[in-house]
């Protein structure tokens, strides 16, 4: 299993510009989630989603879009770039139910945004 | 709301202690509590979980205690390596949500050896 994958490693944008971050799961996990993380404020939920079609705001979704055609893939747009959207961003899955500890989210290995 | 804190923004010690992390959380009675270590460039990776019924979970030389009247859970990690050097991060989950987690702002453990 690859686990979560996230591409880009890296990207820089100009304000205004629009573009999308990919993410991919290949554990069949229903939960799904965006977080960015800035020095000093820790990981923040932007969206999430609990199965195909399904998405919801977390506590930072201003500026991006998300959708879930598919159990795989969630990915998170950026409509109109900002500065104050410079920051990493990480997704995460988990399953929605499950035996043991069925809240351990697994994390992909992050896109580091930048916006000029 | 719902806040949580890590108490240390850093915590430096020697190879071979007890290092000992500390997270408190304010207005939530979480049913569990998370910790995972990030190291950087990378990821938080899950570590261990612990319940609102549970006192204590080890594994290997790690151990959380949850003390839900002080609203706290302490994070050990015993006979310290500089391998163990990384930022951990406690995490509740948010109150109503579909198993939301709200993480704290890390503390950065540093190993010397």
């Amino acid at each position: 299993n690859a686990g979560v994958t996230q591409t880009p490693k890296f990207q820089v944008l100009k304000t205004g510009q629009s573009m999308t971050l990919q993410c991919a799961q290949d554990m069949n996990h229903e939960y799904m989630s965006w977080y960015r993380q800035d020095p000093g404020m820790g990981l923040r939920l932007i969206h999430y989603s609990v199965g195909a079609g399904i998405t919801d705001q977390g506590e930072v979704p201003n500026g991006y879009n998300v959708s879930r055609s598919t159990t795989e893939d969630f990915p998170l747009r950026l409509l109109s770039a900002a500065p104050s959207q410079t920051s990493v961003y990480f997704c995460a899955s988990r399953p929605l139910f499950g035996a043991g500890d069925p809240y351990e989210q697994y994390f992909g290995p992050g896109t580091r945004l930048t916006v000029t | 709301s719902q806040k949580i804190e890590q108490n240390s923004e850093a915590l430096n010690i020697q190879e071979g202690k007890t290092a000992t992390l500390t997270c408190n959380y304010t207005n939530y009675s979480p049913a569990y509590l998370q910790w995972y270590r990030q190291d950087p460039g990378r990821g938080p990776v899950f570590l261990l979980l612990i319940r609102e019924n549970e006192k204590e979970k080890r594994k290997e030389r790690l151990k959380v205690t949850f003390d839900t009247t002080l609203k706290q859970s302490l994070f050990h990690i015993t006979a310290s390596q500089p391998a163990d050097s990384a930022t951990y991060l406690c995490a509740l989950e948010e109150g109503g949500s579909q198993g939301n987690l709200i993480f704290g702002k890390g503390t950065k453990l540093s190993v010397k050896p």
